[in-house]
Formats: C-alpha cells, structure tokens, sequence
C-alpha cells in the first residue's frame, strides 16, 4: 500500500497562473483533507471531504477549490495563485465514519507563487 | 476556531537526555494525537490518545491526555539523534460527520551528539 500519494512534489508558479494538486489514497478511508503549513504556523485546514460527495470549508479557504472526485481522490485547484499561497501542502485521509480522528498524511507539494 | 500553545517552540538537548514538551488550549478536546515531521516529509503519527487521564506509551515514547481535556504532554526518554525533527500535538474534535484536528505550531528537536 503506498498509502497517502500527493503529485507534483514542488511546483512554481508566477501570480495568475492555475494549477491542480491531486491527491489519492489506497487505504479505503471515506474522509479527505487539504491543509497549508507555513513557518511557525502549524497545519491549517483548507477544506475537507466527510464522504464521497461532499466537501466543506475549513479555516483558511479563500482563494481554494477542492473536488472529491471518487472515494480514492480528492483535489485542490488554484484559480489565480497569489504569493500568498506560497506554501506546503498536505493531503490527509482518515476513516472518519469509525471512532477515529487518526489522519495520515501524503508527503507534501511544496508550492512557490512569484 | 481553537487554539493549541505548544511550547517549547525549540529545543536543543544532548543525545541520551530525556524530552518533555506539552501542548494546552483554552477548549475541551475528545482527542489529542502527536505526530512527528522529518524535514521534507509528511507528519507521521505517534500516539493517540482518547481519554481524559490516559498515559499511552511507544517505544520511548510516552503521553498523555490531560484529566481537564484541555492539555497533552509528550515525553522521549534517553533521546537519540533519528528523534530530531518537528513534534505537533493535535486536539480533536466533531464537526458534522468529520472529525477535525487544530494543530500546534510545532516543537523543533535538535539532539546533539
């Protein structure tokens, strides 16, 4: 099992450009989620994916799109990336419908906007 | 939203000293994990813990969930230079049908040789 896979690993960017991060998961786990971590900040939740289905905010979304496309992936999309989105991103995966909050998380896209 | 004080943000110790670092907040948590960060990686979980006053153990590792739900401390006993890298605490609560993490900003670990 490769567990949480996150691609591209790093990717620049110039203001205005778009991309997609995807992330995939082989651990049948039903929730997803998209967090940003900058220096001396922690992770901080973007959105996530309860279920195949749906998606909700976080605490930091603006300026972010997800798309859980089937139980397996759940995307992150830049419309118009600023340099403020400079960042590390991280996809987790947890069986949310148990009685756990234990996320395991991808490897990280490491995200530079000039 | 809740907010998790980690401290220290740093610490530098010699190889075979013990560690000890905490996290607290102003809010009641059902859950509190702690995971570790190598640089370049993803967060690696450590322990979980899911009662008030539970003490877990892994390995050298040990933690526990504070009897008042709102604080966790992690110790490392007779650390080793594999244990460097950014130690996270992370409460958890119930939102809808996900269950969420707010995490702390991290205690960076240096052991010296």
């Amino acid at each position: 099992n490769a567990g949480v896979t996150q691609t591209p690993k790093f990717q620049v960017l110039k203001t205005g450009q778009s991309m997609t991060l995807q992330c995939a998961q082989d651990m049948n786990h039903n929730s997803m989620y998209w967090y940003r971590q900058d220096p001396g900040m922690g992770l901080r939740l973007i959105y996530y994916s309860a279920s195949e289905g749906t998606t909700d905010k976080g605490e930091v979304p603006n300026g972010y799109n997800v798309s859980r496309l089937n139980k397996r992936e759940f995307s992150l999309r830049l419309e118009s990336a600023a340099p403020s989105q400079t960042s590390v991103y991280f996809c987790a995966s947890s069986e949310a419908l148990l009685a756990t909050y234990e996320q395991y998380f991808g490897p990280g896209t490491r995200l530079t906007v000039t | 939203g809740q907010q998790l004080n980690q401290s220290p943000q740093s610490m530098f110790i010699q190889e075979g000293e013990d560690v000890s670092m905490n996290c607290t907040s102003s809010s009641i948590f059902n859950t509190w994990l702690w995971y570790k960060q190598e640089p370049g990686e993803g967060p690696v979980l450590l322990i979980a813990l899911y009662k008030a006053g539970e003490l877990t153990s892994n390995g050298r590792l040990t933690a526990q969930f504070g009897i008042t739900r709102k604080d966790s401390f992690l110790n490392i006993s007779a650390s080793i230079p594999s244990d460097v890298g950014i130690y996270f605490c992370a409460g958890g609560l119930s939102s809808g049908s996900a269950r969420q993490l707010t995490f702390g900003s991290g205690t960076q670990l240096t052991v010296l040789p």
